[in-house]
């Protein structure tokens, strides 16, 4: 399984951007970067994924690296309710997800 | 569309009994993969299936199995219960989209207390 590493916590005000770093420098040229979150007491949550380009949806953008060995999630203005665990996860195909530590993400007021 | 729904939400067990826990997956989604969360190890695989077939499967002892019905719902059974199952147990539906990339739709997890 490839693996990925984040920083195990990070913080952010309300309303202001976060950049949730990933580091996956054995991603494979057919893994794709996907990333969930989880809530307290709620199950994950699909947040985006990406191959090669640049994603955007209604929850947050990925930016991927040129050469794929790094992702950024980006949460534009980020509220109480951002407040997470958010997991990078490289999958091929049908693979199963394999959950890393992830980061967990503190929005302050 | 409703989503993944898990029963029971709760369940309080002893060592040596077994449980079955329950996942209707979204409609239309043929895929139901199974996760097991501690605080300790983390969420960790258990088994996928779609079509009623074992497609993937975790590294976990045979006393975890599972099974999927022709309506694409699923259960999986825990013989044999021990301390250390306890923990948040996480069905997840999933569809492939585009490019055969698939997106998983967590319940809410069943909380198994073993006493």
């Amino acid at each position: 399984d490839a693996k990925t590493t984040q920083p195990n916590s990070m913080e952010s005000n309300e309303e202001e951007p976060v950049h949730l770093p990933c580091n996956h420098s054995t991603i494979s040229g057919t893994d794709y970067i996907h990333w969930y979150r989880q809530l307290p007491s709620q199950g994950p949550e699909y947040v985006i994924h990406g191959l090669t380009s640049n994603v955007n949806n209604r929850m947050a953008s990925l930016a991927i690296a040129e050469d794929r060995k790094s992702s950024t999630l980006i949460l534009h203005r980020a509220t109480l309710r951002d407040a997470a665990v958010y997991y990078c996860i490289l999958i091929t195909g049908f693979q199963k997800l394999v959950f890393g530590t992830g980061t967990r993400l503190l929005v302050s007021p | 569309k409703a989503g993944v729904t898990q029963t029971p939400r709760y369940l309080i067990k002893t060592r040596g009994q077994q449980v079955t826990l329950s996942c209707s997956p979204i409609s239309g989604h043929r895929s139901v993969s199974w996760y097991q969360q501690t605080p300790g190890q983390g969420l960790q695989f258990l088994f996928e299936y779609f079509s009623e077939t074992q497609r993937n499967k975790g590294n976990f002892p045979g006393r975890f199995s599972g099974r999927q019905f022709s309506n694409s719902r699923s259960e999986m059974n825990v013989s044999t219960l021990e301390l250390g199952d306890s923990a948040l147990y996480l069905c997840a539906s999933s569809w492939v989209g585009l490019a055969g990339v698939e997106t998983q739709y967590f319940g809410p997890g069943t909380r198994l207390l073993v006493l």
